[in-house]
């Protein structure tokens, strides 16, 4: 299996910071993988798949890249409705395969 | 709109058996794989299964497989999940979730989530 890991597990933030998420797979899987946001309650909202493609309706301020192993989710100016956590997805091979989440707190 | 409702979410013991359905709406059923994924806080995000537009590919995790059976009903718009053999492990919040590939035995993952339908698995 694919393992994921993201890193930091946990950041705070301000209203207007830039914010860097990122998320390592244990072997190649070029560019696929996505990025889900899940706020307390919610089901999980899918943002960027093929590591860089914008989810239809997701804001301009959230972006990705990466290949390979080595995958960042930015965000530009963190606003107050992106407090959440957000977790990266493999789709290279089953099983499909979550990092284990990052959640972005207020500072 | 897309819309995922699950139900069937319930407390058993171990070793019973239970199906989850997921009733879609708002999109061409047919024309999509299907998936189920399950949450808990201590393991976060746990893809379970998969199943073709048409319903003849499945794919399992290796926790499930054998226990687990991924089904769909495209006349009634209806995804399952039949759980037998369940473990305390398998206590979770189970989402239904269509699958963002359109090409025929193209899977990729979840793009719309349902809201998940709770099962525990307890003495």
């Amino acid at each position: 299996d694919i393992q994921m890991t993201q890193s930091p597990s946990s950041v705070s933030a301000s209203v207007g910071d830039r914010v860097t998420i990122t998320c390592r797979a244990s072997q190649g899987i070029s560019r696929w993988l996505a990025w889900y946001q899940q706020k307390p309650g919610k089901a999980p909202k899918l943002l960027i798949y093929s590591a860089s493609s914008l989810q239809s309706g997701v804001p301009s301020r959230f972006s990705g890249s990466g290949s390979g192993t080595d995958f960042t989710l930015t965000i530009s100016s963190l606003q107050p409705e992106d407090f959440a956590t957000y977790y990266c997805q493999q789709a290279h091979s089953f099983p499909l395969t979550f990092g284990g989440g990052t959640k972005v707190e207020i500072k | 709109q897309v819309q995922l409702v699950e139900s069937g979410g319930d407390v058993v013991q171990p070793g019973r058996s239970l199906r989850l359905s997921c009733a879609a709406s708002g999109f061409t059923f047919s024309a999509y794989a299907m998936n189920w994924v399950r949450q808990t806080p201590g393991k976060g995000l746990e893809w379970v299964a998969v199943i073709s537009f048409s319903g003849s590919n499945k794919y399992y995790a290796d926790s499930v497989k054998g226990r687990f059976t991924i089904s769909r009903d495209n006349s009634k718009n209806t995804l399952y999940l039949q759980m037998s053999s369940l473990r305390p492990e398998d206590t979770a919040l189970y989402y239904c979730a269509r699958d963002l590939a359109t090409a025929p035995n193209s899977y990729y993952g979840p793009d719309y989530w349902g809201q998940g339908t709770l099962v525990t698995v307890s003495s």
